[in-house]
């Protein structure tokens, strides 16, 4: 069974750009989730999406959206790009999402210069 | 905020020495899981352990888990290099809630 896939893997983008990273959930799994890893927050929660829906959101400005297709497939954008959000940011997936384990995926690298 | 906190945030070890992290949370919860990060790559699930449960082995790991303290453990045995990574604790605080992480601790093993 194929893992949770992320691309890009490494961008550089400009200040004031947008940038839009997209997740392949494991098959059947429903539930998305994106993360944000920064050395000195550690991991935050940006959203969960299940089935289409948002189900969660994390406490991020209106600059980071998401969203989901309905073969589960998720991405999530990021306008208006500004230094502080360059980070790693991680999509996970499970079948139920919520307090269930959840499988990561390498992660999307952005440099935001 | 954060719902977990690992300690030691960082902790270094001789290969075949034992690793022990603990984690504090500060709601109950349903479960507790435990997860690794090689250096830059994502997150890898170790082991899940749930609130009726007070040990859970899985290989050289073994977690313990006290829901009146409010704590767990995740003690790695006879440790290898390879063992070096990020060791995250994540709970939930209920079932539909997404999965909060500490900050990790970052565990060397020196061969």
């Amino acid at each position: 069974k194929a893992g949770v896939t992320q691309t890009p893997r490494y961008l550089i983008k400009t200040r004031g750009q947008q940038v839009t990273l997209s997740c392949s959930p494991i098959s059947g799994h429903r539930s998305v989730s994106w993360y944000q890893q920064t050395p000195g927050q550690g991991l935050q929660f940006l959203f969960e999406y299940f089935s289409e829906t948002q189900r969660n959101k994390g406490n991020f400005p209106g600059r980071f959206s998401g969203r989901q297709f309905s073969n589960s497939r998720s991405e999530m954008n990021v306008s208006t790009l500004e230094l502080g959000d360059s980070a790693l940011y991680l999509c996970a997936s499970s079948s139920q999402g919520g307090e269930n384990t959840i499988y990561f995926g390498e992660g999307s690298w952005l440099t935001v210069v | 905020s954060q719902q977990g906190e690992e300690d030691p945030q960082a902790l270094s070890i001789q290969e075949g020495e034992n690793a022990t992290m603990n984690c504090s949370y500060k709601t109950s919860i349903n479960n507790l899981q435990w997860y690794r990060q090689n250096s830059g790559r994502g997150l890898v699930h170790l082991i899940l352990i749930r609130s009726n449960e007070r040990e859970k082995h899985s290989g050289r790991l073994r977690v313990t888990l006290d829901t009146s303290k409010k704590s767990s453990s995740l003690l790695i045995t006879a440790s290898r290099a390879a063992d070096t990574a990020s060791y995250f604790c994540a709970t939930a605080p209920s079932g539909n809630t997404p999965l909060v992480f500490g900050k990790g601790t970052r565990l060397s093993v020196i061969a």
